[in-house]
């Protein structure tokens, strides 16, 4: 079956602008998770979704930073006046609701 | 912050031989999972050990989990082309879905 897709797959910007990274998780699955991994590093978590919960947004890193899940199921992450740091692939998670989590394939975004 | 730490960084071996490499974590878990990364994009879920479990197989992975040492281990066996990529620790805690990753492990498998 189809795994979690990620748009778009590259995404070079100029600093000061705003982007928007969308994700469309596996059908039925109730948890979905942001998280960013700067080069060679590890998955630093951003935020998650659970069903009608209210989001856990503990992992963002400023208020530049939002995330909203429509529906319970797209899921868009947007970044106002983005600066060079915010350079790193972007990578959603989702689950059924255990603590096993599928990756998609990761939005590469590129702040100059 | 990153809760565990992978050793050693990166890991270079012949095709055949096993690979291993570790993870070290700083508070208590709830369980320990194991992802591979290739070329820098998405994670694929290995293997998961919860706290009461000690050791766990799947085909050529064994997982070791040592609590009073903070601590897992990740061993390929007979290592193909195929297992070059980056590997890398995840724990979570009580609430058992977040996942604190480490910096991971790059093995390169040499044919």
């Amino acid at each position: 079956g189809a795994g979690v897709s990620q748009t778009p797959s590259n995404k070079v910007t100029e600093k000061g602008k705003y982007v928007e990274l969308r994700c469309d998780p596996i059908s039925g699955h109730t948890a979905l998770y942001w998280y960013r991994q700067s080069l060679g590093q590890g998955l630093e978590f951003l935020i998650y979704f659970q069903g009608n919960s209210a989001p856990d947004k503990s992992g963002l890193p400023s208020d530049r930073f939002s995330a909203e899940r429509t529906g319970g199921s797209v899921s868009t992450l947007t970044i106002q006046r983005t600066q060079q740091e915010d350079s790193a692939v972007y990578l959603c998670a989702s689950s059924p609701g255990g603590p096993k989590q599928f990756f998609g394939p990761g939005t590469r975004l590129t702040v100059l | 912050s990153q809760q565990g730490e992978e050793d050693p960084q990166a890991l270079s071996i012949q095709e055949g031989e096993n690979a291993t490499m570790n993870c070290s974590y700083k508070t208590s878990i709830n369980n320990l999972q194991w992802y591979r990364q290739n070329s820098g994009r998405g994670l694929v879920h290995l293997i998961l050990i919860r706290s009461n479990e000690r050791e766990k197989h799947s085909g050529r992975l064994r997982v070791t989990l040592d609590t009073s040492k903070k601590s897992s281990s990740l061993l390929i066996t007979a290592s193909r082309a195929a297992d070059t990529a980056s590997y890398f620790c995840a724990t979570a805690g009580s609430n058992d879905y977040k996942l604190s990753f480490g910096a991971g492990t790059t093995v390169t498998v040499r044919a």
